[in-house]
């Protein structure tokens, strides 16, 4: 348990689908991140943001679409994927870098496992 | 080339023996970390050295940290079969944390 929850665990979707993917973490973090994990390739970072406001967006395409409510709780919508969006979606969590009790020490949680069909 | 490249990229040892990996960056940074992922799972935080420090150890890992050469080493000591699993280095640049490709290791029992 790292204090960091996704849902669902294993998800699969048409590519005409809308679905989310959900993630809550219970660290008292002011940052929350999604990285995209597929097979053989680095984790790559999608998303950042800190205190709710969105500090990074690395040139993810329009079908993923994030959504941060509180600071607790991160979302990631998906919309008319591609076959090679199946990944493992991983959401992380730690106080912003920069801050204090930083050290870019980043708690994920266990992923969601994301298949396009 | 990737900021942290792990260095073998697979790595197969027989359980009691020491299991040594390699990370390589580019840029200077403010610190770097080990993390572990276990196959399918979430990555877990193992170790953060500072740039400003050369050796660190917990429990049986050990880390070193050379700036002059933008490297580090993730030494594992009295591998177990439980310690197989990727290990990934991740530097930290500003606020730019980044992963490197991972080094798969394989404890056989």
């Amino acid at each position: 348990e790292t204090g960091v929850t996704q849902t669902p665990r294993h998800l699969v979707m048409g590519m005409t689908n809308k679905k989310s993917l959900k993630c809550e973490q219970h660290l008292g973090h002011n940052a929350m991140y999604w990285y995209k994990q597929s097979a053989k390739k680095p984790l790559e970072l999608m998303f950042v943001y800190s205190l709710e406001e969105r500090v990074e967006n690395n040139s993810v395409p329009s079908r993923f679409s994030p959504e941060c409510p509180n600071s607790s709780h991160l979302f990631l919508h998906l919309h008319t994927l591609q076959p090679e969006d199946s990944a493992l979606y991983l959401c992380a969590s730690s106080h912003f870098p920069g801050q204090p009790q930083g050290g870019n020490t980043i708690y994920f949680g266990e992923g969601s496992w994301l298949t396009v069909v | 080339s990737q900021q942290g490249e792990e260095d073998p990229q697979a790595l197969s040892i027989q359980e009691g023996e020491n299991a040594t990996m390699n990370c390589s960056y580019k840029t200077s940074i403010n610190n770097l970390q080990w993390y572990r992922q276990n196959s399918g799972r979430g990555l877990v935080h193992l170790i953060l050295i500072r740039s400003n420090e050369r050796e660190k150890h917990s429990g049986r890992l050990r880390v070193t940290l050379d700036t002059s050469k933008k490297s580090s080493s993730l030494l594992i000591t009295a591998s177990r079969a439980a310690d197989t699993a990727s290990y990934f280095c991740a530097t930290t640049s500003g606020s730019r944390l980044t992963f490197g490709e991972g080094t798969q290791l394989t404890v056989n029992p």
